[in-house]
């Protein structure tokens, strides 16, 4: 099977543009969940969705929203950007259809930066 | 809220050595799911090992082993016959039953040769 995707890689944006970011799971997998890695603060959990509902939600503002698509594909979207927001954003799969038991699989990373 | 807290920000072994690596966790939940995950320079999240709180047999992967303590609320990782290929960050994460996750600081780990 294929692993866990994610586009683009690299990313580029000023401060108060959007972006938006895009994760394929492997395939059979319904749960995608979403991670910021940041030096100082290690990795903060996003959001998780599940067979296109957001199932869990971490501890960001409101600009960090998602969403799935019925394929299971996830979208990310991060608007009015900050400098703060400067991260590798990491999605990972898994099956889970009873939460917390997969283990997630991760994908390469999109690693976005704010100037 | 769940934490979970990797008290060694680096750490470095020599090779075929054994290292271990710590976590500790605070949770109120009864069932749960602990994980091992390995990131190299690469940066590719690569999962090392995993452990259910319900079993009480530590989780073995070829080099690799566990001590989960529950009522400490500990689980510690072993390296055994430590390689360069395992220079990398080391992540202790928690999940709970429904799907949330919390990952510690993360170790560096390097292997001298």
């Amino acid at each position: 099977k294929a692993g866990v995707t994610q586009t683009p890689r690299y990313l580029i944006k000023t401060r108060g543009q959007q972006v938006t970011l895009s994760c394929s799971p492997i395939s059979g997998h319904r749960s995608v969940s979403w991670y910021q890695q940041t030096p100082g603060q290690g990795l903060q959990f996003l959001f998780e969705y599940f067979s296109e509902t957001q199932r869990n939600k971490g501890n960001f503002p409101g600009r960090f929203s998602g969403r799935q698509f019925s394929n299971s594909r996830s979208e990310m979207n991060v608007s009015t950007l900050e400098l703060g927001d400067s991260a590798l954003y990491l999605c990972a799969s898994s099956f889970a259809p009873q939460g917390g038991q997969e283990t997630q699989y991760f994908g390469p990373g999109t690693r976005l930066l704010v100037l | 809220a769940q934490t979970v807290t990797q008290s060694q920000p680096e750490m470095s072994v020599q090779e075929a050595e054994t290292v271990t690596l710590s976590c500790t966790y605070d949770t109120s939940e009864s069932n749960y799911y602990l994980f091992w995950y390995k990131q190299p320079p690469s940066r590719q999240m690569i999962l090392v090992i995993r452990q259910e709180a319900y079993k009480q047999q530590n989780a073995t992967e070829n080099r690799f082993s566990v001590n989960f303590q529950k009522a400490a609320k500990s689980f510690s990782l072993k390296i055994s016959d430590s390689q360069l290929g395992d220079t990398a960050m080391y992540f202790c994460a928690f999940t709970t039953n429904a799907g949330k996750s919390t990952f510690g600081d993360g170790t560096t780990l390097t292997v001298k040769p």
